[in-house]
């Protein structure tokens, strides 16, 4: 499965100022996603990326707050904008990469995390 | 409204014994379906992944599926302290590889 690494692993940032988190993989892929992990809590799509068209964002998740880009094959960042204690959480990018077995389709794959305080 | 739902646990068994982890799901055409073990700390890491009704075995996991029952379910047999983690069950209910979470259900294999 692709490798894939992310920055910063973890940051504390002061409310209203933002924060961009990047994401690279070893290979090209061509779906990325931005999850949100909140403490205690299940993973929660953010927005899928695709190179070369606009991400799609999910319910309750907008393009002002989340800015995404997808600029290659291998590469992408969402930056967490104006930020309030609320978005506090670890932020998670995973790939979509075809799995192995005979019946397999294609699987995520997440990168390591970034975990954001606000203070 | 689209769901995925597990018992949040936690979840205890002996070492060497069956864990079993249970989940289900509201939208009956969801066609992929995953399990993730989540450490502490870490990121989710995929341990199976699931898509026609019946067993998958893949050492010493088995997910299975019940398209009919809108059901999941992963075993783990001969349960190690090192499997102690929260498992994590993901739908794909759109087709476009958006998956959605269950809560987790948090196991820990006592020595």
């Amino acid at each position: 499965s692709a490798v894939i690494s992310q920055k910063p692993s973890r940051d504390i940032c002061q409310r209203g100022t933002s924060l961009t988190i990047q994401c690279q993989v070893d290979s090209q892929v061509t779906m990325m996603f931005w999850y949100r992990q909140q403490p205690g809590q299940s993973l929660t799509l953010i927005a899928t990326a695709n190179q070369g068209s606009e991400a799609t964002y999910e319910s309750g998740f907008v393009i002002d707050k989340f800015p995404i880009s997808r600029p290659n094959l291998t590469f992408s960042t969402l930056t967490v904008s104006n930020m309030s204690p609320e978005d506090s959480s670890i932020y998670l990018c995973s790939v979509e990469d075809l799995g192995s077995g005979s019946e397999s389709d294609y699987e995520q794959y997440f990168g390591p995390g970034t975990r954001l305080t606000v203070t | 409204q689209k769901e995925v739902e597990q018992n949040s646990g936690p979840l205890s068994v002996p070492e060497g014994a069956i864990a079993s982890l249970n989940c289900t799901y509201s939208d009956r055409g969801s066609q992929s379906f995953f399990w993730y073990r989540q450490y502490s700390g870490k990121s989710p890491e995929l341990i199976m992944s699931i898509y026609s009704n019946g067993d998958k075995e893949d050492g010493r996991f088995t997910a299975q599926l019940n398209k009919a029952s809108q059901y999941v379910s992963l075993l783990i047999r001969d349960s190690q302290p090192s499997d102690s983690a929260t498992y994590l069950c993901a739908v794909d209910q759109t087709g476009a590889n958006n998956l959605f979470f269950g809560t987790g259900t948090r196991l820990t294999v006592i020595p």
